[in-house]
């Protein structure tokens, strides 16, 4: 089976904290992506990478950075943490087109 | 731009079916997907269909497909208590290849 895993389930950081948070997928995909997930809002992608140390930004990049040093992790950095990025943060990665795998997801709380 | 569209609540009691509805604007997907999230989980691919086909069922899940309109639906028979989730549809497969387009979500409430 795919794996894609998540290093925290949940976290509570403070403000301006730089958080990082790690996937790690065993299936060697090129694809990885971060997504947030809000309710309402669905899916917004933050940033997604095709390669190693390549990266794309997505929908809502900002105050995100990522790191793809090898192929089976890709972290995603907030750098100064604020409370309107409290959300749950879902990592995938994919082999080409289409379906994606997803890690169990990381709730995050900034206080 | 690209969009997908769903509504946010369907509430149906136990027994019935359930139709989940799914809008979507790009014509030149290849595929388009429900994905299923449980309480407290990551998501899950449920099924997909190829956008040259109309139908695809499988087992309790029927999903069809109006390229016309460019609609996509999900059908799940006899409902189940355990089919309580948010389902998302998505669209991809296009130049974009790395990347799905994303609905809001629909979560299913089972009423018993």
């Amino acid at each position: 089976d795919v794996k894609v895993t998540q290093s925290s389930r949940y976290l509570v950081k403070r403000t301006g904290e730089k958080v990082f948070l790690e996937c790690v997928q065993d299936m060697d995909h090129e694809n990885m992506f971060w997504y947030r997930q809000d309710p309402g809002l669905g899916l917004r992608l933050i940033y997604f990478s095709y390669d190693v140390k390549m990266k794309e930004k997505g929908d809502i990049p900002e105050g995100y950075s990522v790191s793809r040093e090898k192929k089976e992790r890709f972290s995603l950095i907030l750098e100064s943490a604020s409370t309107n990025q409290t959300s749950m943060y879902l990592c995938a990665s994919s082999s080409g087109q289409g379906e994606a795998f997803f890690g169990q997801g990381t709730r995050l709380t900034v206080v | 731009g690209e969009d997908v569209e769903q509504s946010l609540f369907l509430s149906v009691r136990e027994g019935d079916s359930s139709v989940i509805n799914c809008t979507y604007t790009d014509s030149s997907s290849t595929y388009l997907y429900w994905y299923k999230q449980e309480p407290g989980a990551g998501l899950q691919l449920l099924t997909y269909i190829f956008s040259n086909m109309d139908m695809k069922q499988d087992q309790r899940l029927t999903v069809l497909l109006n390229k016309k309109d460019k609609h996509l639906s999900l059908r799940i028979a006899d409902t189940q208590t355990g089919d309580s989730a948010i389902y998302f549809c998505a669209e991809g497969g296009t130049d974009s290849n790395y990347q799905l387009i994303w609905g809001a979500g629909t979560k299913l409430i089972i009423k018993p």
